[in-house]
This record gives C-alpha cells, structure tokens and sequence, in this order.
C-alpha cells in the first residue's frame, strides 16, 4: 500500500519551453501533497507544499509563477515548469500524506528527471 | 527552526554485520515525528521506519531498528545482518505535530561490501 506515481519518469526539453509532471497517490487519498527538488548526492529541498482545492504554498527563494502547482483532486497534483531553462534541469520529487491513517507519513514517487538543453 | 544533523556523510560494513548511523535534530516541542528514508542508486525515497516521540518504545522494523533517546535529541539507525541490498543514501527526517513538513538530514551514504 501507499504507492505513489510520478509521470513521466525522464523528460528532456528545449530551453522557453513549458514542462508537466504529474504525481499521482494510486491507493490512497492524499489531501498534503509536496514537491522537492534534489540536486545529486544532496538532501532533498522542499519548494512547495499543496493541498486539494486551494493554493500551493510555497518556500523562500521558490518563483511561484515559474513552477506552477495544482492540486485539483485527493489524488493528483501537477508541477508545471514554465520557460524552463537549463538551470531548472534536476530531479524532481513529489510526496503525499494520507488522508486516513498515517497522516503523518509522506510516501515518495520516484523521481522526474528534467534535463533542459 | 528545526535542524537535522547527520554528522556520518559516509559509512560502510561488512554484508552480515551490523551498523548504526547517527541523528541529532533540535526543537523545541515535546512530540513530534522522526523518520528514517533510504535512497538507493534508482532515488526512489522509501520509508525504512517511523517513530513516534510520545512513544518510549524503540521502534523496530526487521532488521532496522532505533535507538530513540529523547533527552538527548538522537534518533540513531541500527541496520542488523546487512544485505548487499541495503547500499544507499539514508535520510533522518522530523516532523512536528501540528505541521506538515518534513525537516531533512544531509544523508549519510551506506556501502555495503561483500
């Protein structure tokens, strides 16, 4: 149980183009869901935290117009990368926390890796 | 502000020996969360344990257990009869009650030798 999806897994994109990553709870219902990012062999650094049906909020030094958060149901929320550019190329990682039960848990996705050339 | 420290960047042990890796973290609150993540090499974070502060009790899953020592703001790792498979980053993460977010350690990387 508390299987957590991240679409698509690699993804390479132009540079000024737009980017999405969907992360998705496959078996639970998640009402905090949270993305990071990680650059290698470094810890995970938090950019935004979203709840169902209101708006993400975000960390310091994180620009809110350039990713983009939705988190339009209990098991969906999207990260949108806007006119991406080589510096955003990274790992990025989504979490979520079950409505029910461990609430206090954050169950990982598997990644996104997002070159930009 | 809640600070995790994960003074060990790197260790290693033997496979069938036993390793514990370190975590300190600092608050100020009286009940809060601590957790322990792995990362292999495929960076799929998973969950290796999860403690309780309320609870006295050490938590133990298999062969991962913790040495919990509230006073002392430890939360150490203890891996028992390593396996091969066990080799990746390991992260220590705190959690307030009330909040939501985890506060994470600077990992400390497991190898595994034959």
């Amino acid at each position: 149980g508390a299987v957590v999806s991240q679409h698509p897994s690699w993804v390479i994109c132009k540079s000024g183009t737009s980017v999405k990553i969907e992360c998705r709870s496959l078996d639970f219902q998640a009402t905090t869901m949270f993305w990071y990012r990680q650059f290698p062999k470094q810890s995970l650094m938090l950019m935004a935290t979203s709840n169902e049906g209101s708006k993400a909020t975000y960390e310091q030094g994180v620009e809110k117009d350039k990713f983009l958060i939705n988190h339009a149901s209990l098991t969906l929320s999207t990260l949108t990368v806007t006119s991406a550019h080589p510096e955003d190329s990274s790992f990025y990682i989504c979490s979520a926390s079950p409505t029910w039960g461990a609430q206090e848990t954050q169950y990982f996705g598997p990644g996104t890796r997002l070159l930009v050339l | 502000a809640q600070t995790v420290t994960q003074s060990q960047p790197e260790m290693s042990v033997q496979e069938a020996e036993t390793v514990t890796l370190s975590c300190t973290y600092d608050t100020s609150e009286s009940d809060y969360y601590l957790f322990w993540y792995k990362q292999p090499p495929s960076r799929q974070m998973i969950l290796v344990i999860r403690q309780e502060a309320y609870k006295q009790q050490n938590a133990t899953e298999n062969r991962f257990s913790v040495n919990f020592q509230k006073a002392a703001k430890s939360f150490s790792l203890k891996i028992s009869d390593s396996q091969l498979g066990d080799a990746a980053m390991y992260f220590c993460a705190y959690r307030e009650t009330s909040g939501s977010r985890l506060t994470f350690g600077e990992g400390t990387q497991l190898t595994v030798n034959p």
